[in-house]
């Protein structure tokens, strides 16, 4: 089975250009997240899907960043206009959180797109 | 800002012998996660230990859990250069259940 796909793997671009990041995530998971990580750093949650709805956006910034998953499937990360701090590897994740069960969904994370800004 | 942080930052072994990994957190958790990270690939999940249990076993790894010091570790007995990656610890809380990384140990297994 395929694990969570994502494309491009690297991107370089000037700054103040748009950037958009697509992800796939495993078949059948119905919730997908879009992580931050920094070079050193742990990767930081941008926003989680459950499904086609943004249950936790909080540090995605929304005067330069959006996100969709309007089928709730795969999504995209936009960025709009790119600043020189934004770049850093953005990960997709995804996790089949079921009802009723335990807390623990195991997230299972794509290899990610490496962001250059210039 | 990030809540865990590990211990040490990086930990340069030879072969054979066993490394430890420490992790902090700062609020109460369900959980607390170990992950590993190659060069240029994605976060792979090892285990989980929940809030309850204070220690847990897979292959050469073993995590205890501390929650009365917030703190775990990752042991990974006889190593092996394939084992050379960062590792970080996520706590999992909240309602949401999100997952909080901390900055990593990078794991260097000398052949």
């Amino acid at each position: 089975e395929a694990g969570v796909v994502q494309s491009p793997r690297y991107k370089i671009i000037e700054k103040k250009q748009p950037v958009a990041f697509w992800c796939n995530p495993i078949s059948g998971h119905n919730t997908l997240y879009w992580y931050l990580q920094n070079l050193g750093q742990g990767p930081e949650l941008l926003i989680r899907y459950e499904n086609e709805e943004a249950v936790d956006d909080s540090q995605l910034p929304k005067d330069r960043f959006s996100a969709e998953r309007l089928k709730g499937v795969d999504s995209t990360l936009k960025i709009q206009p790119a600043e020189l701090g934004d770049s850093a590897v953005y990960l997709c994740a995804s996790s089949l959180d079921l009802l009723g069960q335990d807390s623990y969904n195991e997230q299972f994370f794509g290899p990610g797109t490496r962001l250059t800004v210039l | 800002s990030q809540q865990g942080e590990e211990d040490p930052q990086a930990l340069s072994i030879q072969e054979g012998e066993n490394a430890t990994m420490n992790c902090s957190y700062k609020t109460s958790i369900n959980n607390l996660q170990w992950y590993r990270q190659n060069s240029g690939r994605g976060l792979v999940h090892l285990i989980l230990i929940r809030s309850n249990e204070r220690e847990k076993h897979s292959g050469r790894l073993r995590v205890t859990l501390d929650t009365s010091k917030k703190s775990s570790s990752l042991l990974i007995t006889a190593s092996r250069a394939a084992d050379t990656a960062s590792y970080f610890c996520a706590n999992s809380g909240g309602s949401n259940y999100k997952l909080t990384f901390g900055k990593g140990t990078l794991l260097t297994v000398n052949p």
